[in-house]
């Protein structure tokens, strides 16, 4: 089963807008990562956050994690077109970081 | 820089014939590798992982097998394909360490 389920499942918003993507989880773990897909190519590493993180910055990039609640949330600040992409948190647990386990992601539109 | 390549990049089989699909990785040693499976619209599937050579981890009992001949180099076999084979396969490495995975460009493959 997933470990890391994003919400919402699509976004579409307007250029210049912030988006902001919900991810949550079931067990524990070591680290939460975020990564962007554009149609058809692979995945990119956006952002890893560690389980004794809060919250982490990346340019225009902002994670937030909260173990209690065992979520975390991405948000893009002043959002553009080439932002459109499919995004993915992945979980890191079982006492390695071996090996990951991806939501389905949130689609994400930014309409000129 | 560390490279991953990853081929065929697309490939159309008829039910019931061989698949290969090839990765390497350039730039670095002892890489954990890793095979994902992409089906429409939904999230990434685990199928294999290795952390060296001739060690192979099945995530997923299915039609499919995995080989690492050498150590930058992973192999997603199959002898007969099935239908529900189909969909995006990426291949994917990360350190010993951060667990950041960087990923190929996938192979799309289509089962007749």
């Amino acid at each position: 089963s997933q470990q890391g389920e994003e919400d919402p499942q699509a976004l579409s918003i307007q250029e210049g807008e912030n988006a902001t993507m919900n991810c949550s989880y079931k067990t524990s773990i070591n680290n939460l990562q975020w990564y962007r897909q554009n149609s058809g190519r692979g995945l990119v590493h956006l952002i890893l956050i560690r389980s004794n993180e809060r919250e982490k910055h990346s340019g225009r990039l902002r994670v937030t994690l909260d173990t209690s609640k065992k979520s975390s949330s991405l948000l893009i600040t002043a959002s553009r077109a080439a932002d459109t992409a499919s995004y993915f948190c992945a979980t890191g647990s079982g006492g390695s970081n071996y090996k990951l386990t991806f939501g389905k992601g949130t689609l994400l539109t930014v309409n000129p | 820089s560390q490279t991953i390549h990853q081929w065929p990049a697309t490939l159309v089989q008829p039910v019931g014939s061989p698949l290969s699909l090839e990765c390497t990785v350039e730039g670095t040693s002892n890489p954990n590798l890793y095979w994902y499976r992409q089906a429409a619209g939904r999230g990434l599937q685990l199928l294999f992982y290795s952390v060296g050579i001739g060690q192979i981890s099945s995530e997923v009992p299915q039609n499919l097998s995995a080989s690492r001949p050498q150590d930058r180099q992973f192999i997603l076999s199959s002898k007969k394909l099935l239908l529900s084979d189909s969909g995006f396969y990426l291949c994917a490495w990360s350190t010993q360490v951060t667990g950041e995975l960087f990923f190929g460009e996938g192979s799309r493959l289509t089962v007749l």
